[in-house]
């Protein structure tokens, strides 16, 4: 069975710094990896997914994450923090397709000091 | 993309009630799930809805509290039946266009839904 593990539900960074959240995943086949993003009492948006092909996938809002198969991670940065990062950040994977039911972790949530 | 509404956007409802959340796509979809999401958690999947067919729960999950509608491909319901207060969450469905792989999830902007 497939599951993801974020480590650290709560990351703070101060404003301009490097972001780092990182994710763990298990599967027992080549998985479709996601980061989606909560603002507070807002639905969730996707910030980026990696299906095939280039491991270093960029997203929205400067974001962007590297597949490593060797270490079954998939974390996410993005070099300067800003004011409007501050959300909880959800890792997740599905396995059929990209389409298909989606695990998610626990969460991280990010806080930005100024 | 797609655009997922959803309505309620919220409710207050009393113990041993039960609760009908719809969720409206604007194109035709081949996947539309429903998650929920209790209070400071992840969110956990309730249930794939099939159209045409019953729905598919997730362990924890049964129709008999959770029942699902699918009509046809841009609508589907989902009851919280004979609500407690541990029912109060957001609940969410989102929905996918497979294509050969390439394509997402899309979330609703969710129910978030309290009970007394």
């Amino acid at each position: 069975a497939q599951s993801v593990t974020q480590l650290g539900s709560h990351v703070s960074v101060s404003e301009g710094a490097l972001v780092l959240l990182r994710c763990n995943y298990s599967s027992s086949v080549p998985p479709y990896l996601f980061w989606y993003v909560q603002y507070p009492n807002q639905g969730l948006q996707l910030l980026l997914k990696y299906t095939t092909g280039a491991t270093l996938v960029k997203g929205i809002n400067g974001f962007e994450a590297e597949f490593k198969k060797s270490e079954t991670s998939f974390h996410l940065t993005k070099p300067s923090a800003h004011m409007s990062d501050a959300a909880e950040y959800f890792c997740a994977v599905s396995l059929y397709s990209s389409a298909s039911k989606i695990i998610f972790g626990s969460g991280t949530r990010l806080s930005i000091r100024p | 993309s797609a655009v997922i509404s959803q309505k309620p956007s919220r409710d207050i409802c009393q113990r041993g009630t039960s609760l009908t959340i719809q969720c409206q796509v604007d194109s035709q979809v081949t996947m539309m799930f429903w998650y929920r999401q209790q209070p400071g958690q992840s969110l956990t999947l309730i249930a794939t809805a099939n159209q045409g067919s019953e729905a598919t729960y997730e362990s924890g999950f049964v129709i008999d509290k959770f029942p699902i509608s699918r009509p046809n491909l841009t609508f589907s319901t989902l009851t919280v039946s004979n609500m407690s207060p541990e029912d109060s969450s957001i609940y969410l469905c989102s929905v996918g266009r497979d294509h050969r792989g390439t394509d997402t999830q899309y979330f609703g902007p969710g129910t978030r839904l309290t009970v007394l």
